[in-house]
């Protein structure tokens, strides 16, 4: 089993729908949690991290974490075309530089004008 | 600041040849990480290091790899000798160091799309 799942999509939604995606994680130490956002032959960027449980809000973006289920979500409002790219989400037990991240495998989400 | 740069970008090769990635990670940054992605297991790590010093060589996948960092603005990962399954995208990253958790944003850099014959 691997430490971090994420469905691989692909995900295809209207313009302006609400997007969901999800990743589910074994390994109880990870305390940070993290999206990145990767366009099509580019590099990942990171997008939003959060420490521990809660939501966070960054514009049209929020990520959840629910660390009694082990389960992290990323929700984006009023989707744009230009939201169009691979989305990972990636923990870590620490934030530190020294600390290994796990990336999910990343799911393919296309936003249709 | 131009970000990490990679080069190549593309590279072809036959099976048996030597391959050699190059990097140049962001100015002042202490931590360079090498990762590589498929479709089958998407982004690995595969080794780090921090001031030139190579830190965690524990997700190279055996001896046919190997990875240098002579100093602060350069880097290099060699594959000898390549094989199909070699055959990823190769990217490489490079952060800084500090108490909050942007201070130690993971910066990726284009990558090298590396096909093995």
């Amino acid at each position: 089993q691997k430490e971090v799942e994420q469905d691989p999509g692909p995900l295809s939604v209207p313009e302006g729908a609400i997007v969901s995606l999800n990743c589910t994680y074994s390994n109880s130490a990870f305390q940070y949690f993290m999206w990145y956002r990767q366009y099509s032959r580019k590099g990942p960027e990171l997008l939003m991290y959060t420490y521990s449980s809660g939501n966070k809000e960054d514009g049209r973006f929020t990520a959840q974490v629910d660390k009694s289920s082990k389960y992290i979500s990323l929700f984006i409002r009023d989707s744009q075309p230009s939201d169009s790219a691979t989305y990972l989400c990636a923990m870590s037990a620490r934030i530190s530089s020294a600390s290994k991240i796990i990336f999910g495998s990343g799911t393919r989400l296309s936003i249709r004008p | 600041d131009a970000g990490v740069i990679q080069s190549p970008r593309h590279e072809v090769t036959e099976m048996g040849q030597e391959v050699t990635l190059r990097c140049k990670p962001i100015s002042g940054h202490d931590y360079l990480f090498w990762y590589r992605q498929t479709m089958m297991r998407g982004l690995e790590l595969l080794i780090y290091f921090n001031n030139n010093v190579p830190i965690d060589d524990s997700g190279m996948p055996e001896d046919r790899f190997s990875a240098k960092m002579p100093n602060a603005s350069f880097s290099t990962l060699k594959i000898q000798p390549s094989e199909p399954r070699d055959s990823a995208v190769y990217f490489c990253a490079s952060s800084s160091v500090g108490t909050e958790p942007l201070d130690n944003e993971q910066f990726f850099g284009p990558g090298t799309r590396l096909t093995v014959l």
